[in-house]
C-alpha cells in the first residue's frame, strides 16, 4: 500500500483558495487519489477521485503531476464551514483503502 | 435503506463482557468496511468484504476481533471479552463497486468500563 504523507494542519481566512498537498511516492499502476472529508461526529465524507492529470467537481479540484508522486487537493473560496479534517487515500480501488493521520483544515473569519 | 446504518449507536459495557456491532450497508452494495477511530485520529481499517466473503482481515487487532457478512449484506463486528483499550468509534462504510467512494455510516460509539 501506498504511504501517503499530508500536512498535519493548515489555517485559512475566509473566501481564500486553499491547496493540500499529500506526497504519496510510491504509488502503484492501479492505485488511484482519492480525498475525503471529515467533521467532527460524523463520517468521512468522499469529496474527490483522480487517477492522473486534473479533475474538477462541484467542491473541488484535484490536480496530480505526470509522476503521480504527489496530488494537491485545491478548495476554491474557503467558507467557515469547510473547517474540517481532510484525507487524502492512496490505493487500489477494489481493495484495501488505507486512511491517514488527515490535515486538520481551521478557516477563520 | 437510503444510507449506510449502524446499530447501537452507543454501547456501554463491561470489561470482559462480548458486544456485537451491526452495520446495514446501502443496498446493492458490494463492498464493506470496518474502521475503528479514535479521538482526533483518523480512521484505522479493520476489515473489508466483498459480497459474502471477507478479503482481508489484516487491521483486526487480535483475536478478540471478527467480523461477519453472511449473506453479503448485513455485517457484524464481534468483539470478545472487551478490554478499555477498544473503546472508539467504530464506523462501518459501503462501496458500490470499485469506485473508490466509500459511503459512512454515523458510527457506534463503544465505551468499555
Amino acid at each position: 500500500l501506498a504511504k501517503t504523507t499530508q500536512p498535519i494542519s493548515m489555517d485559512s481566512y475566509e473566501g481564500q483558495e486553499v491547496n493540500i498537498t499529500c506526497s504519496h511516492n510510491n504509488i502503484a499502476t492501479n492505485d488511484y487519489i482519492t480525498w475525503y472529508q471529515q467533521f467532527p461526529s460524523q463520517g468521512p465524507r468522499f469529496i474527490i477521485q483522480g487517477y492522473k492529470t486534473k479533475v474538477t467537481n462541484e467542491v473541488a479540484s484535484l490536480f496530480i503531476p505526470a509522476d503521480r508522486k504527489s496530488s494537491t487537493l485545491s478548495l476554491p473560496r474557503v467558507s467557515l464551514s469547510d473547517t474540517a479534517v481532510y484525507y487524502c487515500l492512496v490505493g487500489d480501488r477494489g481493495n484495501k483503502l488505507v486512511f491517514g493521520a488527515g490535515t486538520i483544515l481551521r478557516v477563520k473569519s | 435503506g437510503a444510507g449506510v446504518s449502524q446499530s447501537p449507536r452507543y454501547k456501554v459495557t463491561k470489561r470482559g463482557q462480548d458486544v456485537a456491532l451491526r452495520c446495514d450497508p446501502i443496498s446493492g452494495h458490494v463492498s464493506l468496511y470496518w474502521y475503528r477511530q479514535a479521538l482526533g485520529q483518523g480512521p484505522e481499517f479493520l476489515t473489508y468484504f466483498n459480497y459474502e466473503a471477507q478479503q482481508d482481515k489484516s487491521g483486526l487487532p487480535n483475536d478478540r476481533f471478527s467480523a461477519e457478512r453472511p449473506e453479503g449484506s448485513i455485517s457484524t463486528l464481534t468483539i470478545q471479552r472487551t478490554e478499555q483499550r477498544d473503546s472508539a468509534m467504530y464506523r462501518c462504510a459501503s462501496q458500490a463497486g470499485n469506485t473508490g467512494e466509500l459511503f459512512f455510516g454515523e458510527g457506534s460509539r463503544l465505551t468499555v468500563l
